[in-house]
């Protein structure tokens, strides 16, 4: 399969608890993308690297979350002190860099739920 | 910021007939506007595209139509089939270097048999 993985699937965790997850991009794709899904509604941006660099936040990102690409390959997402409204499920995404390379292709998401 | 709105939030038709979705844009520097297709528990899957330069593109049973000057676009589905049966999204590609995109609200689909 040379699609788009993450890991994990699903995480349950209770509040206050760190948790990460990993990216890992189709394999000649040098951008990446992290959004974010909340039930009934559509991925949000939250951050996307070309190679290692990571270019551009947004809002939604706040202090609690990091995230790396220390290679230029996988990419992780961290949330430290989860709150229960960080209950979503967590997407990548990646494609090429440049006008042709604009289509981007998503992972199966991390679905995260905190107690 | 990009503001992208869908309707309908959901769409039900018998099979064999047509199904439309359709979006509007905010941002007149948008150029890119891609539909996914979301089944129950996986990720979006890229189902159709279309570039600014374009007014319609067409895939087998799916066409997108894009309207530069009023700012909206639509996807046509014909001779639907139960398998088309899912949440679609619109998007429009934010005109800057890293290529975001900024997601409608969704359209669920329901084919009957």
């Amino acid at each position: 399969d040379t699609g788009v993985s993450q890991n994990p699937r699903h995480k349950i965790t209770k509040r206050g608890q760190n948790v990460t997850f990993r990216c890992d991009p189709i394999s000649e794709h040098n951008r990446l993308y992290w959004y974010r899904q909340t039930l009934g509604q559509g991925p949000e941006f939250l951050t996307y690297f070309q190679n290692e660099a990571q270019l551009e936040k947004s809002r939604l990102l706040s202090d609690r979350f990091s995230a790396e690409r220390p290679k230029g390959s996988f990419s992780t997402l961290e949330i430290q002190r989860t709150e229960q409204g960080d209950s979503a499920m967590y997407l990548c995404a990646s494609s090429l860099a440049g006008l042709a390379g604009v289509e981007q292709f998503f992972g199966p998401g991390t679905r995260l739920t905190v107690l | 910021g990009e503001n992208v709105e869908q309707h309908p939030s959901t769409l039900s038709v018998q099979e064999g007939d047509s199904a439309v979705i359709k979006c509007t844009y905010s941002d007149s520097a948008s150029n890119y506007f891609p539909w996914y297709k979301q089944e129950l528990g996986k990720g979006p899957q890229l189902i159709i595209d279309i570039r600014s330069n374009v007014g319609e593109k067409k895939d087998q049973r799916i066409a997108v139509t894009l309207n530069k000057t009023a700012k909206h676009f639509s996807l046509h589905i014909t001779e639907t089939q139960p398998e088309d049966s899912a949440v679609y999204f619109c998007a429009a590609r934010t005109n800057n270097a890293g290529n975001m995109l900024t997601f409608g609200g969704g359209t669920r689909l329901m084919v009957k048999p």
